[in-house]
């Protein structure tokens, strides 16, 4: 079984600042992690995958998480934030082993705030 | 190049009614997967479809759900006899087979009176 721990449920930082939100997971297999954005009344998009390829995985709009396996973590960064950035996040794990790596366990997200 | 398309965007059953919620996979996928998401929490699997078949539906309620995927037309999700609690928004995602990255809809929010 696998699982995602958002832990917290709102961020909240300085246009500029730098972005953090936290993702740590719990799978018996190498998992498949991805990290989406969805804003209000949207659909989930995704901002960057891993799939056991290089362990830092750029995104779009300048995300980025690394895979630290020690630590069972794929935290999400970003340098600078900006006011479009403000949505809700949600990290995901994937059990490639299955072959269906589009069923995701998904975290219970986070909203980032972004104050001017 | 549509998306996934999901319609209605907004539904709204009485107690007891059946809602129908719909999902049109991307030109060239063939394998959808439902997602449910209530209030303040995260999505949760529902079920995952290839075309006339029923790949995973370990995450079903065990009534009143069913899913079906056709060889011609969109992808349905029914709830029959709707209660509160079905209240939240649904997603659909699609992918062109089982080991690609899957798009998602933009959702069917259902509410229950």
């Amino acid at each position: 079984a696998q699982s995602v721990t958002q832990l917290g449920s709102h961020v909240s930082v300085s246009e500029g600042a730098l972005v953090l939100l936290r993702c740590n997971y719990s799978s018996s297999v190498p998992p498949y992690l991805f990290w989406y954005v969805q804003y209000p009344n949207q659909g989930l998009q995704l901002l960057l995958k891993y799939t056991s390829a290089a362990t830092l995985v750029k995104g779009i709009n300048g995300f980025e998480a690394e895979f630290k396996k020690s630590e069972t973590s794929f935290h999400l960064t970003k340098p600078s934030a900006h006011m479009s950035d403000a949505a809700e996040y949600f990290c995901a794990v994937s059990d490639p082993t299955t072959g269906a790596n589009s069923k995701l366990t998904f975290g219970k997200g986070i909203t980032l705030s972004v104050r001017p | 190049n549509a998306g996934v398309m999901q319609n209605p965007r907004h539904l709204v059953r009485r107690r007891g009614q059946e809602a129908r919620l719909r999902c049109s996979p991307m030109k060239g996928h063939s394998h959808v997967y439902w997602y449910r998401q209530l209030p303040e929490e995260g999505l949760k699997f529902m079920v995952y479809l290839q075309k006339e078949n029923i790949i995973d539906e370990s995450g079903m309620p065990k009534e009143r759900f069913s899913a079906e995927f056709p060889k011609e037309g969109p992808s349905i999700l029914r709830i029959q006899q709707v209660v509160r609690g079905d209240s939240a928004a649904y997603f659909c995602a699609s992918s062109r087979d089982r080991s690609t990255e899957a798009f998602f809809g933009q959702g069917t929010r259902l509410t229950v009176v």
